[in-house]
């Protein structure tokens, strides 16, 4: 499926320094999520937009910076993040409508280690 | 939102059916119930999701109990590259649009 592209697949990053995740989608949906996938660990939903409104935030460290500016990109700005925050990063999107439970597309996801 | 509960992992062998069982028992009544499977080093993909009825699709079919307490998703050939892991998740009609993922069951196929 390549509905979904993530760029950059892996990354490695200091503890001190700022980057950028980014998603985009060419399937028109109007909802794009982040998750993260921890080692041993479900995926855990991190944000949500729908048409390009950030509809939900579960409670995550104002060091993760969600941005999407239009509903084919979101991205996930990153600053000084912890050793723990090292995962796996998915990008998902979907057709959410009204009564409708519409299938969502995963990117490949990026490879984030922080040091 | 409403739990799932999968068994932790399963075993098969190749070219035999599958199935991969899932425990809903608080579901409501228009919760529907979606699959997914992730393969190694790759994001979720879409298998199949019902409500009431069973469901087939070319991936796989999906079995609901008729108190729609527990399902059973059936791979009716496993291969190789069946082997994931398979997550069972309720959403509801308010459609939010956000899956709440558990552990799944990792499903490991013999030759």
């Amino acid at each position: 499926e390549t509905g979904v592209t993530q760029t950059p697949r892996h990354l490695v990053m200091g503890m001190t320094n700022k980057k950028s995740l980014k998603c985009e989608q060419h399937l028109g949906h109007n909802a794009m999520y982040w998750y993260k996938q921890s080692a041993k660990k479900p995926l855990e939903l991190m944000f949500v937009y729908n048409f390009k409104e950030q509809t939900e935030n579960n409670s995550v460290p104002s060091r993760f910076s969600p941005e999407c500016p239009n509903s084919s990109h979101l991205f996930l700005h990153l600053h000084t993040l912890q050793p723990e925050d090292s995962a796996l990063y998915l990008c998902a999107s979907s057709q959410v409508s009204s009564g409708r439970a519409d299938t969502q597309y995963f990117g490949p996801g990026t490879r984030l280690t922080v040091l | 939102d409403a739990k799932t509960t999968q068994p932790n992992s399963m075993e098969s062998n190749e070219e035999e059916p599958v199935h991969l069982p899932c425990n809903h028992s608080t579901i409501s009544g228009t919760d529907y119930i979606h699959w997914y499977r992730q393969l190694p080093s790759q994001g979720p993909e879409y298998v199949i999701h019902g409500l009431t009825s069973n469901v087939n699709n070319r991936m796989a079919s999906l079995a609901i109990a008729e108190d729609r307490k527990s399902s059973t998703l059936i791979l009716h050939r496993a291969t190789l590259r069946d082997a994931a892991v398979y997550y069972c998740i309720l959403r509801g009609s308010s459609n939010t649009g956000k899956l709440i993922f558990g552990q799944g069951t990792t499903l490991q196929v013999k030759p």
